[in-house]
C-alpha cells in the first residue's frame, strides 16, 4: 500500500531564518505531487505540484520554492522565513485514473 | 479560474440526525469530485471520489451525489454520530490541479 511521510510535525522558526520541509511517498511511482499550506481558519492555498523529477508548477509568487530530486521526494524551502509563513503545511499526492489525492499528516509552521 | 464553495461554514446537530452538505463550483469541466474529512491539526482524509461520469458514490452511511451541469454536489450523511464532527472539505479538478472548497465545520451534539 502507498503511505506519504511529511518532517517535521511541528516547527517553530524565527523570522529571517531559513527552511526545509521533506516530503516522501511510498509504494508508487511516478506520483503528481503537491504542496498545500492552510492558515487559521482559511481554506487550502496550492503553493507548488510536480509532475515529474525537476518538473515544478508554482501557483502564488512568494518567497518559497519547491524542488523534487527524486521521483517520489518532494521539497518545500525557504530561505528567509516571513511571519505571513506561518501555517499549516500539507504534502499530498494523486492516483492517476481517476485522481485522488491522498494526503501527508502536515508541518505546523510558526514563525515567532 | 474555478471557484469552489461550501455552504454552510459550520452546522451543528444533534445525534442521530440525517444531514447534508453543500459543495458548488463554478466551471462544470471537471474530471472529478472529491470528498475529504479534516480532524483538527492532521490532515485530509479522504472519503469519496465521484468521476464526472458518475451520479454518485457511497460509502458506508455517507452518499455523495454529483451534478455536473449545475456545478454542484451534495455530501449526505446519515445517522450522524458524535465521532463525525470535524471539518469536511470538496475538491474539484480539472485535471493535474485541485480546486478545494473553504469547508464545513460538522458538530454532532451526543
Amino acid at each position: 500500500s502507498q503511505t506519504i511521510h511529511q518532517w517535521p510535525a511541528t516547527l517553530v522558526q524565527p523570522v529571517g531564518s531559513p527552511l526545509s520541509l521533506e516530503c516522501t511517498v511510498e509504494g508508487t511511482s511516478n506520483p503528481n505531487l503537491y504542496w498545500y499550506r492552510q492558515a487559521a481558519g482559511r481554506g487550502l492555498q496550492l503553493l507548488f505540484y510536480s509532475v515529474g523529477i525537476g518538473q515544478i508548477s508554482s501557483e502564488v509568487p512568494q518567497n518559497l520554492s519547491a524542488s523534487r530530486p527524486q521521483d517520489r521526494q518532494f521539497i518545500l524551502s525557504s530561505k528567509k522565513l516571513l511571519l505571513s509563513d506561518s501555517g499549516f503545511y500539507l504534502c499530498a499526492w494523486t492516483v492517476p485514473y481517476p485522481d485522488t489525492q491522498y494526503f501527508g499528516p502536515g508541518t505546523r509552521l510558526t514563525v515567532l | 479560474k474555478q471557484e469552489v464553495t461550501q455552504i454552510p461554514a459550520a452546522l451543528s446537530v444533534p445525534e442521530g440526525e440525517n444531514l447534508v452538505l453543500n459543495c458548488s463550483f463554478t466551471d462544470s469541466a471537471i474530471y472529478n469530485l472529491q470528498w475529504f474529512r479534516q480532524d483538527p491539526g492532521k490532515g485530509l482524509t479522504s472519503l469519496l471520489l465521484i468521476q464526472s461520469s458518475q451520479r454518485e458514490q457511497t460509502s458506508g452511511r455517507l452518499n455523495a451525489s454529483l451534478d455536473k451541469s449545475s456545478g454542484r454536489s451534495t455530501l449526505y450523511i446519515a445517522a450522524s454520530q458524535p465521532g463525525d464532527s470535524a471539518t469536511y472539505l470538496c475538491a474539484v479538478t480539472p485535471g493535474d490541479e485541485f480546486y478545494f472548497g473553504t469547508g464545513t465545520s460538522l458538530t454532532v451534539i451526543p
